[in-house]
């Protein structure tokens, strides 16, 4: 089955830095969605992005499709940008079964 | 407001005793799901439904029932053959087809003692 993996893993950051997380999937894939989970386990819709760029206020991400890779940019982090970030797609097109990334840990320091 | 509720938000258990999740959502959502999350772990998927009184296994259904009678609804009961109860449990709902995407309700806390 498809695999997704995510770097890093881990990532602290001092408040008003910028950062880059990755999303890597084995195959092609639909969909594309980024998330955010905050401390107390609630998971934030960011982008659904198939392909191409989007941004919304200090986040941005881009999809690169025939690569099959997207990247989430967050520029001047604050500590509320701490928790762990999912990258996420179905399976295949259409279906209703999503495969999640294996996060990535954010931690922003006041 | 539209949106997915779960509860209890927090559940403590006895072992060997089945508990039952609760999940809504008003989104007119197609299909719903429920996943798994250990402490510092990822999201596992454990049933899902794309239309009422049809649901499919996930990766992790061993221990796990549900029943999809309405389209709002679509609780989760963990049975006493689950080995590993307790964790972070997650419902979500979505409407692939329209390239909808993936929502999720706050989750529910289970604690098996």
């Amino acid at each position: 089955g498809i695999q997704v993996e995510q770097s890093p893993p881990d990532l602290i950051l001092q408040e008003g830095a910028n950062s880059t997380l990755r999303c890597n999937f084995s195959d092609s894939v639909n969909n594309l969605q980024w998330f955010h989970q905050n401390p107390w386990g609630q998971l934030i819709n960011l982008f659904y992005i198939p392909s191409g760029t989007k941004q919304n206020g200090r986040l941005s991400a881009t999809t690169v499709a025939t690569e099959r890779y997207s990247l989430l940019y967050i520029s001047s982090s604050q500590t509320t940008d701490s928790g762990v970030y999912f990258c996420a797609a179905p399976i295949t097109s259409g279906t209703y079964k999503y495969i999640f990334g294996t996060g990535t840990r954010l931690k922003v320091l006041a | 407001d539209g949106g997915i509720t779960q509860s209890p938000k927090y559940l403590f258990r006895k072992e060997g005793q089945n508990v039952t999740l609760s999940c809504e959502q008003n989104l007119n959502h197609d299909a719903m799901y429920w996943y798994r999350q250990d402490p510092g772990q990822g999201l596992r998927l454990i049933y899902y439904s794309q239309i009422v009184n049809d649901f499919q296994k996930g990766d992790i259904a061993e221990g796990y029932s549900v029943s999809r009678e309405k389209k709002e609804s679509f609780p989760l009961t963990v049975t006493s053959a689950q080995k590993n109860p307790t964790a972070f449990y997650l419902c979500a709902s979505s409407t692939p087809a329209r390239g909808d995407t993936i929502y999720f309700g706050e989750g529910s806390w289970l604690t098996v003692v």
